[in-house]
């Protein structure tokens, strides 16, 4: 099976500006969750999707947001962006929602100027 | 929310000692405790995980503490190699897929 796929793999936007991640998790994975990954902080939970429906969100602005279409594909969305935005953003699937190993996928660069 | 504090942030160890990482968790509630390993440039991947009912776990050269009182978990790695070089993450998890990771330790084993 194909891992976990991200797009694009590095991007630079600039201050106010949107930008929209996406990420295609293993075949037949139906549960997709976001981290947010800065070598200060580690990596910090987004949110969650498991069939198109957001299950968990962490403690993030409204600024980040997130979908998921009904082939398990998911995307996020971070809105009027700040310097501190720049990390790694990393996606992982699950066979299902709950206590299941995380596969990640190699992560998209997102560099704020 | 939860919160996981995870020690030391660095570990330098000769190649054959063991190494020994940390973690705290604050949510009682948690019950399933994974280690991800990510080496430098690459994706975060599984190397062990315990849960709640379990006390201890291992899998060869790795294995896994818990203690539910105490709410601490650690990870023992035995007979270091080179190639277990990379950083080491803690999680916990109380539903779902949301997990609260430490914040990371960089393990270099020297040979």
């Amino acid at each position: 099976k194909a891992g976990v796929t991200q797009t694009p793999r590095y991007l630079i936007k600039t201050r106010g500006q949107q930008v929209t991640l996406s990420c295609s998790p293993i075949s037949g994975h139906r549960s997709v969750s976001w981290y947010q990954q800065t070598p200060g902080q580690g990596l910090q939970f987004l949110f969650e999707y498991f069939s198109e429906t957001q299950r968990n969100k962490g403690n993030f602005p409204g600024r980040f947001s997130g979908r998921q279409f009904s082939n398990s594909r998911s995307e996020m969305n971070v809105s009027t962006l700040e310097l501190g935005d720049s990390a790694l953003y990393l996606c992982a699937s699950s066979p299902t929602s709950g206590y299941n190993e995380q596969f990640f996928g190699p992560g998209t660069r997102l560099t704020v100027l | 929310g939860e919160n996981v504090e995870q020690h030391p942030s660095t570990l330098s160890v000769q190649e054959g000692d063991s190494a020994v990482i940390k973690c705290t968790y604050s949510d009682s509630a948690s019950n399933y405790f994974p280690w991800y390993k990510q080496e430098l440039g690459k994706r975060p991947q599984l190397i062990i995980d315990i849960r709640s009912n379990v006390g201890e776990k291992k899998d060869q050269r790795i294995a896994v503490t818990l203690n539910k009182t105490a709410k601490h978990f650690s990870l023992h790695i035995t007979e270091t190699q080179p190639e277990d070089s990379a950083v080491y993450f803690c999680a916990a998890s109380r539903t779902g897929n949301q997990f609260y990771f430490g914040t990371g330790t960089s393990l270099t084993v020297i040979p």
